[in-house]
């Protein structure tokens, strides 16, 4: 089964509110509340930043928020900050056959 | 403080086999509500799940790597590993362990740094 659809880069400026997409299919994120995303500095350890489509971590920031729709997965950060320019990566539980989908990953830029 | 760490050799030749380990402290590898996972990032790509591991043994694997995969626990040790028989450039990658929230969770909130693997004769 193929990789979960994310737009290769996103750019926003400090203070401003941008939203990342994940696209899957019915047989995963349209089937199951079971998407998660990761925030991935090069070089460190990802991080979980939203599972359960919308819920949060003990620990990170409430302008980290997760929604769903139909197939697609997104991820809004508010407030956009320096600090938050890092890659991002949604994951997908796909059922019994395939199991585990990541997305190709979104790298974001803070202008 | 769960603290994960892969261990390894960073160079494997083409046609032989990618053995990696990843030791757990700070907290138990048999805590039953937890599954111990691979997963794996090419570079210039995405990330990739590989499989996972029960601490009792049960395993399942990604079905594109499942006829080279196994993945195996050590409770003793508090380590569980990953083989990967015949190995291509395209198993070129940083290889990361992983905690996971439970089978069939998308949830891993615990990683390793991971580790680079080179696969090159």
């Amino acid at each position: 089964q193929s990789a979960l659809t994310q737009p290769a880069s996103v750019s926003g400026s400090p203070g401003q509110s941008i939203t990342f997409s994940c696209t899957g299919t019915s047989s995963d994120v349209g089937s199951y509340n079971l998407v998660s995303w990761y925030q991935h500095y090069p070089g460190k350890a990802p991080k979980l930043m939203i599972f359960e489509v919308s819920k949060r971590p003990s620990g990170v920031s409430n302008r980290f928020s997760g929604s769903k729709s139909g197939n697609t997965a997104s991820l809004t950060i508010s407030g956009l900050q320096a600090e938050d320019e890092a890659d991002y990566y949604c994951c997908s539980y796909a059922g019994a056959y395939s199991n585990v989908l990541f997305g190709g990953g979104t790298k974001l830029t803070v202008l | 403080q769960l603290q994960l760490q892969e261990s390894g050799p960073g160079l494997v030749k083409p046609s032989e086999t990618l053995s990696l380990t990843c030791t757990v402290s700070g907290g138990s590898i048999s805590t039953g509500s937890y599954w111990w996972a691979w997963i794996r990032q090419p570079p210039g790509t995405g990330l990739e799940w590989i499989g996972s591991i029960f601490y009792s043994g049960s395993t399942y694997y990604a079905p594109s790597l499942e006829s080279r995969v196994t993945i195996s626990v050590d409770t003793s040790k508090n380590q569980f590993s990953l083989i990967l028989n015949s190995v291509t450039a395209a198993d070129t990658a940083v290889y990361h362990c992983a905690r996971q929230v439970g089978y069939g969770s998308s949830s891993f909130d615990d990683w390793g740094q991971g580790t680079l693997v080179t696969v090159s004769s």
